[in-house]
C-alpha cells in the first residue's frame, strides 16, 4: 500500500521560506515509474498544482510560483521536499504530497499538512 | 481553464447525478486519449482519483461512477447516488503542465 506523509512547520512568518518534507512508503521514488508532485488547497478553494519532480531530478513548476519554488528528492531516504520562499498570507493552505501515476494522474495523496503564514 | 457546472448539486439517494466540466482548450492527445481526470474530495479527506483519461475508472471505484466526453466537454455521471458520495468533485486536465483543476462541484444529499 502506497502511503505519503507530509511534515513540516505549521506556522511560517511572512517573507520567510516554507519547507516541507514528504516521506513515501510502499513505493520507491527512484523506481522511475511515476512523477512526484506537490499540490495545495487554500481553505474553501480549489486545488492548485505547485510542481513535480521525476527521479532524474527533472522538474516542472507552476509558472505562477516558479520564481519561489524548489522541489527536490532524497532517493536514499525516499523523501520529497518542497521549498517556497518569500511567503505571504496567500500561501496559507493545506499542502499535499502526491504520486503522479504515469506522470499524468495523481493517484495517491498524503493526508495534507496545513501551513499558515502569519506573523 | 476548466469550468464545472453546477457548483452545487443536491441529490436524493438512489437518484442519478451528472456534473459537467468544460475546458477552454481541447484535452484530446495525439494518442487518441482525453487527458481529463475526475476526483472526489470527501469532507475532511484528501482527493481520491475516480476517473482518468476521461472514462477509465480508477482501481476500486464503484461502477456507478462513469466518465464520458471528448475534446472540450466532459461529464461525470453517478447512476445511483449513495450517502458516501457526498463531497466536492473536481475535474483536472492532465494534458500539460501546470495541471489545472475546475472550481469544484459540491454534491449533497437532500
Amino acid at each position: 500500500q502506497v502511503q505519503l506523509q507530509e511534515s513540516g512547520p505549521g506556522l511560517v512568518k511572512p517573507s520567510q521560506t516554507l519547507s516541507l518534507i514528504c516521506t513515501v512508503s510502499g513505493d520507491s521514488i527512484s523506481s522511475g515509474n511515476h512523477y512526484w508532485s506537490w499540490i495545495r488547497q487554500p481553505a474553501g478553494k480549489t486545488l492548485e498544482w505547485i510542481g513535480r519532480i521525476y527521479t532524474s531530478g527533472a522538474t516542472n513548476y507552476n509558472p505562477s510560483l516558479e520564481s519561489r519554488v524548489t522541489i527536490s528528492v532524497d532517493t536514499s531516504k525516499n523523501q520529497l521536499f518542497l521549498s517556497l520562499s518569500s511567503v505571504t498570507a496567500a500561501d496559507t493552505a493545506l499542502y499535499y504530497c502526491v504520486r503522479d501515476w504515469g506522470g499524468a494522474h495523481p493517484d495517491y495523496w498524503g493526508p495534507g499538512t496545513l501551513v499558515t503564514v502569519s506573523s | 481553464v476548466l469550468t464545472q457546472s453546477p457548483l452545487s448539486l443536491p441529490v436524493t439517494p438512489g437518484e442519478p447525478a451528472s456534473i459537467s466540466c468544460r475546458s477552454s482548450q481541447s484535452l484530446l492527445h495525439d494518442s487518441g486519449y482525453n487527458f481529463l481526470d475526475w476526483y472526489l474530495q470527501r469532507p475532511g479527506q484528501s482527493p481520491q482519483l475516480l476517473i482518468y483519461l476521461g472514462s477509465d475508472r480508477a482501481s476500486g471505484v464503484p461502477d456507478r461512477f462513469s466518465g464520458s466526453g471528448s475534446g472540450t466537454d466532459f461529464t461525470l455521471k453517478i447512476s445511483r447516488v449513495e450517502a458516501e458520495d457526498v463531497g466536492v468533485y473536481y475535474c483536472m486536465q492532465a494534458l500539460e503542465t501546470p495541471r489545472t483543476f475546475g472550481q469544484g462541484t459540491r454534491l449533497e444529499i437532500k
